[in-house]
């Protein structure tokens, strides 16, 4: 079995700040991970993927993420945060076959001005 | 540009009537899914299929049902819609894991169903 868990559902931070999304996984094959965002009435959009290439992945927007299988995990951070990055994040893990995608709770991210 | 449609961004149906949900892609997509997204929950699987005339249980299955009858478009059905399947209802595909493939989900704009 798989699944994700996103530390934190909501999480506030200034604008120019350091962003960081919280991921930890579990799956008993090498997963492919991923983080999608979703902005207010939309559907999801896939921000960086890892498919067990580099360990650190880079996404649109200035976002990237690292990869760590010794602590289970896959963090989304961004250096210095815009007023554009509110939304919500997922993290996401497969692990072939199917494809069947198993998605974490969500973590709402607030950019204060 | 890709795109997956769903056929229609908001919907409000009194409770026992029938549902359609409709999901259109245009990428030759092997691979369709049916999520349902609550707060606090994240995207929950309900149903998906990995070609025409095919169909897998996901994790919620309990009160639908789908249909793939080309391999462009998957629907979603309420046979008899309750006030508990009030959600947003995202439709995503995919194509099959590959050496060019890696999993990445097209998603739709998704479909907010109110029951009353």
């Amino acid at each position: 079995a798989q699944s994700v868990t996103q530390l934190g559902s909501h999480v506030s931070v200034s604008e120019g700040a350091l962003v960081l999304l919280r991921c930890n996984y579990s799956s008993s094959v090498p997963p492919y991970l991923f983080w999608y965002v979703q902005y207010p009435n939309q559907g999801l959009q896939l921000l960086l993927k890892y498919t067990s290439a580099a360990t650190l992945v880079k996404g649109i927007n200035g976002f990237e993420a690292e990869f760590k299988k010794s602590e289970t995990s896959f963090h989304l951070t961004k250096p210095s945060a815009h007023m554009s990055d509110a939304a919500e994040y997922f993290c996401a893990v497969t692990r072939g076959g199917y494809q069947k995608v198993t998605f974490g709770t969500g973590t709402k991210l607030q950019v204060i001005p | 540009d890709v795109k997956v449609t769903q056929s229609s961004r908001y919907l409000v149906k009194r409770t026992g009537e029938k549902v359609f949900l409709e999901c259109v892609q245009d990428m030759d997509h092997e691979n369709m899914f049916w999520y349902r997204q609550d707060p606090g929950l994240g995207l929950r699987l309900i149903y998906f299929s990995y070609d025409v005339k095919m169909k897998e249980k996901g994790d919620i299955p309990e009160g639908y049902s789908v249909s793939r009858e080309k391999k462009e478009r998957f629907s979603l059905i309420l046979e008899s819609a309750s006030t508990n399947q009030t959600s947003m209802y995202l439709c995503a595909s995919s194509s099959p894991l590959g050496t060019e493939n890696t999993g990445e989900l097209f998603f739709g704009e998704g479909s907010r169903l109110t029951v009353l």
